[in-house]
């Protein structure tokens, strides 16, 4: 199985501030790598798909980046209902795998 | 716009059978990918499986022996069957539509249905 790790596990932040989450995978997965924000009581939104490609609808303050192992999510300039948890999840291999997520909380 | 929707019992008890239905409106289910999410207690989240247009299936292997994914085009739903459940199979159970046939980003999701396994 392919092993995401997402760090850190809890980030607290300022409104404002720009902030960038980590995945890395436990094997080279190339750009196979897709971004899902949930807010509680929500389902997931998917924010970006392999690694970097951006999704209709979502704020462009979301960017993707990375290839192989190491792999981040960047939000410029946190508003507040980006508050949530933040995954990762791999397609490289037809077992897909999540992250255990990273957490976002106000400061 | 393609909507899924989730149905079912919110508490099974241990050793019994876990059925819950995926209904989709908006977008036919012989196109495209179609697959069941879990998220447990704690926030993990688990791949379980999907149904592709076709209606072939796969399966997270550490569920194979138990699960079974199933269809019915004329209603347009799809189904999940998790057997010989335990209180580890206590999550939120989700069920996604994949983005494109070479996508396998999950772009559309229910809103996720609760299952307790508790005697």
């Amino acid at each position: 199985n392919i092993v995401l790790t997402q760090s850190p596990a809890t980030l607290s932040v300022t409104p404002g501030e720009s902030v960038s989450l980590s995945c890395r995978a436990s094997q080279s997965i190339s750009t196979s790598i897709h971004w899902y924000q949930q807010k509680s009581n929500e389902s997931p939104r998917l924010l970006i798909k392999y690694a970097s490609q951006s999704i209709s609808g979502i704020p462009s303050r979301f960017s993707g980046s990375g290839s192989g192992t190491d792999f981040t999510l960047s939000i410029n300039r946190v508003e507040s209902e980006d508050f949530s948890i933040y995954y990762c999840q791999q397609s490289y291999s037809s077992l897909f795998t999540f992250g255990s997520g990273t957490k976002l909380e106000i400061k | 716009e393609v909507q899924l929707q989730e149905s079912g019992p919110g508490l099974v008890k241990p050793s019994q059978s876990l059925s819950l239905t995926c209904s989709v409106t908006g977008y036919s289910i012989t196109s495209n990918y179609w697959g069941w999410i879990r998220k447990f207690p704690g926030n993990k989240m688990e791949w379980m499986g999907y149904i592709s247009y076709s209606g072939s299936t796969s399966y997270n292997p550490s569920l194979k022996s138990r699960i079974s994914i199933t269809r019915d085009t004329s209603k347009n739903q799809f189904f999940l069957q998790l057997n010989s459940v335990t209180t580890e199979d206590t999550a939120t159970y989700y069920c996604a539509r994949s983005s494109g046939y070479y996508d396998a980003s999950f772009a559309y999701w229910g809103q996720g249905t609760l299952v307790t396994v508790s005697s």
